[in-house]
């Protein structure tokens, strides 16, 4: 089975700008969790969805917004970016079932200038 | 608040010798708890898992052990390899509560396994 696919896996953006990162979780995946790492707050939960609606939020701004589709696709977009977004996301997805372990895509490496 | 910390941020064991990687946890309502290995700009790697319903869990070189009435959990890893060294994070969900697939992280440690 293919992993967790993420895309794109660089952006440079600048200041107010808005962004849309994408992630395609494994097949038969129906949870999609989004993280953000920064080396001064380590891994954050950001949100999970689930049959495209979210189950689960962290404490980010609602500038973190997030949306999954029927095909279990989700993406998460950052609007107004601010310097502080730099970061790599994070995106994994979990199978249907009990105690549920995650896998984790690469990541989209966020450079906000 | 930090629910689950890593307290040791690096550790250094010789090729062949064992890893001890230690998490602690203050949140009672977590139940299910992994460890993950990153590299630089990679994502998370899953190694293993524990549910509380148990104390130790092995699988192949790796071992975890839960104590539940301390909170506390260990990664080993037996015979350490140079391939091992790595930033180490343990996590931890509260799987039958409403946040049930959230991870909390701890902070990592990272590992380095000299030839």
């Amino acid at each position: 089975k293919a992993g967790v696919t993420q895309t794109p896996r660089y952006l440079i953006k600048t200041r107010g700008q808005q962004v849309t990162l994408s992630c395609s979780p494994i097949s038969g995946h129906r949870s999609v969790s989004w993280y953000q790492q920064t080396p001064g707050q380590g891994l954050q939960f950001l949100f999970e969805y689930f049959s495209e609606t979210q189950r689960n939020k962290g404490n980010f701004p609602g500038r973190f917004s997030g949306r999954q589709f029927s095909n279990s696709r989700s993406e998460m977009n950052v609007s107004t970016l601010e310097l502080g977004d730099s970061a790599l996301y994070l995106c994994a997805s979990s199978p249907p079932g009990g105690l549920k372990t995650q896998y984790f895509g690469p990541g989209t490496r966020l450079l906000v200038l | 608040d930090q629910q689950v910390k890593q307290n040791s941020p690096s550790l250094s064991v010789q090729e062949g010798r064992i890893s001890i990687l230690n998490c602690d946890y203050t949140n009672s309502m977590f139940d299910y708890f992994l460890w993950y290995k990153k590299y630089p700009a990679e994502g998370p790697t899953f190694l293993i898992s524990i549910s509380s319903i148990k104390d130790k869990n092995e699988d192949g070189r790796f071992t975890v052990f839960l104590n539940k009435s301390a909170k506390h959990l260990s990664l080993h890893i037996v015979p350490s390899q140079p391939g091992d060294s790595a930033v180490y994070f343990c996590a931890a969900s509260a799987s039958v509560s409403a946040a049930g697939n959230k991870l909390t992280f701890g902070g990592g440690t990272r590992v380095l396994v000299k030839p």
